[in-house]
């Protein structure tokens, strides 16, 4: 597996206000998601972050609200935009290694109030 | 649109005894199944997968099953343990352009009662 690290572990916003999310890994890889984990929820696929081009999100999600970027195989960013008490939630990356087997960082634990 | 459901859940069940959770999916071309397991304010780890070309894999005390034909996967654990208790998720891919993205159930709340 790979060291994957996020950046901040949690915070607590104002609404109306962007926070960005960072996430690293320690080598390179191919594919990098962002996913949202409601209190108690399952996780949900907001996009994928492609290296050098936009993302690709999945329906219910767009781009000025969540904008990511990917500018190298190791690092990407997402920031919620604009945010909503709806917007508190726990924000993960994944990667994928080897044969596709994704794995998790830590989580972002975004509280909005 | 593609979906995943997973039953039960919830699951009690004592030191020892076996847990059972199953999985549905939607999409006839998934074709890798992994199974993820999430501690209390962890992170999901990945615990065991399968591919659509097997049916059946196991690692020690646990095992997955998948039936392509019935699109239904089980996650099999044995002689449990109390540090088993957790929140289980299943996944199934779906192809997203180039990418095989996941898509995950509901998840299974598994205690296990020492």
């Amino acid at each position: 597996s790979a060291v994957i690290s996020q950046k901040p572990s949690r915070d607590i916003c104002q609404r109306g206000t962007s926070l960005t999310i960072q996430c690293q890994v320690d080598s390179q890889v191919t594919m990098m998601f962002w996913y949202r984990q409601q209190p108690g929820q399952s996780l949900t696929l907001i996009a994928t972050a492609n290296q050098g081009s936009e993302a690709t999100y999945e329906s219910g999600f767009v781009i000025d609200k969540f904008p990511i970027s990917r500018p190298n195989l190791t690092f990407s960013t997402l920031t919620v935009s604009n945010m909503s008490p709806e917007d508190s939630s726990i924000y993960l990356c994944s990667v994928t290694l080897g044969l596709g087997e994704q794995y998790f960082g830590p989580g972002t634990r975004l509280t909005v109030t | 649109g593609e979906n995943v459901e997973q039953h039960p859940s919830t699951l009690s069940v004592q030191e020892g005894d076996s847990a059972v959770i199953k999985c549905t999916y939607s999409d006839s071309a998934s074709n890798y199944f992994p199974w993820y397991k999430q501690e209390l304010g962890k992170r999901p780890q990945l615990i065991i997968d399968i591919r659509s070309n097997v049916g059946e894999k196991k690692d020690q005390r646990i095992a997955v099953t998948l039936n392509k034909t019935a699109k239904h996967f089980s996650l099999h654990i044995t002689e449990t343990q109390p540090e088993d208790s957790a929140v289980y998720f299943c996944a199934a891919s779906i192809r997203g352009g180039a990418t095989n993205k996941l898509i995950f159930g509901t998840g299974t709340l598994l205690a296990v009662q020492p």
